[in-house]
């Protein structure tokens, strides 16, 4: 069954720092694979997919994402966060043939003056 | 551009009430999935409809009932409420067309339930 693993529930950087957040998945297919944001009280906005190609994927506000197979990864990085970037972020999955999505416990990201 | 709509953006229920939460998709989106999102936790899948009819069904109590309508939009239907259905409660539209395809899903804002 698929899986996706975010490490770390907390990430907390200062404005201008690199911005890392991980996931991992589990799957014996190739997965497609998504990054999402959630700010406070609102819904989940796409940030980035993978579906197949280019693995090295961007998304909004900065963004970008980078598909390794060997790894079993899908880390999602920006170079500079503000912050407007302090959100919870979720990793998906799409999961089977009928597209229901399984997501990973989510990372909250501070970003600090 | 159009985004998918959802009402009650806020419900409060007593426990044992009923509750219904619907789902407008994006203009010609044909499938509909629920999430339910508790506090502090990531969405879990709930059910799924493809061109009017289930597609899929995840961890949807037996008390919970759903459809999707002629014109596409979704009722999630909630019966015998219990404290420990106090969640956000999500829809999401994408365009399948063929089952398999990986189009993205797009959220709505989300109902949020409070059961007292």
């Amino acid at each position: 069954a698929q899986s996706v693993t975010q490490l770390g529930s907390h990430v907390s950087v200062s404005e201008g720092a690199l911005v890392l957040l991980r996931c991992n998945y589990s799957s014996s297919v190739p997965p497609y694979l998504f990054w999402y944001v959630q700010y406070p009280n609102q819904g989940l906005q796409l940030l980035l997919k993978y579906t197949t190609g280019a693995t090295l994927v961007k998304g909004i506000n900065g963004f970008e994402a980078e598909f390794k197979k060997s790894e079993t990864s899908f880390h999602l990085t920006k170079p500079s966060a503000h912050m407007s970037d302090a959100a919870e972020y979720f990793c998906a999955a799409f999961s089977g043939n009928t597209g229901k999505l399984i997501f990973g416990q989510g990372t909250t990201l501070q970003v600090k003056p | 551009a159009a985004g998918v709509i959802q009402s009650p953006r806020h419900l409060i229920k007593e426990k044992r009430e009923t509750a219904t939460l619907k789902c407008y998709p994006i203009p010609r989106h044909d499938t509909v999935y629920w999430y339910q999102q508790g506090p502090g936790q990531d969405p879990q899948f709930l059910i799924s409809f493809y061109e009017k009819m289930q597609s899929d069904k995840g961890s949807i109590p037996d008390r919970f009932s759903a459809q999707q309508f002629s014109d596409y939009h979704s009722e999630l239907n909630m019966s015998s409420l219990e404290l420990g259905d106090s969640a956000l409660y999500f829809c999401a539209s994408s365009l399948i067309g063929l089952v398999g395809s990986t189009d993205t899903q797009y959220f709505g804002p989300g109902t949020r339930l409070t059961v007292l």
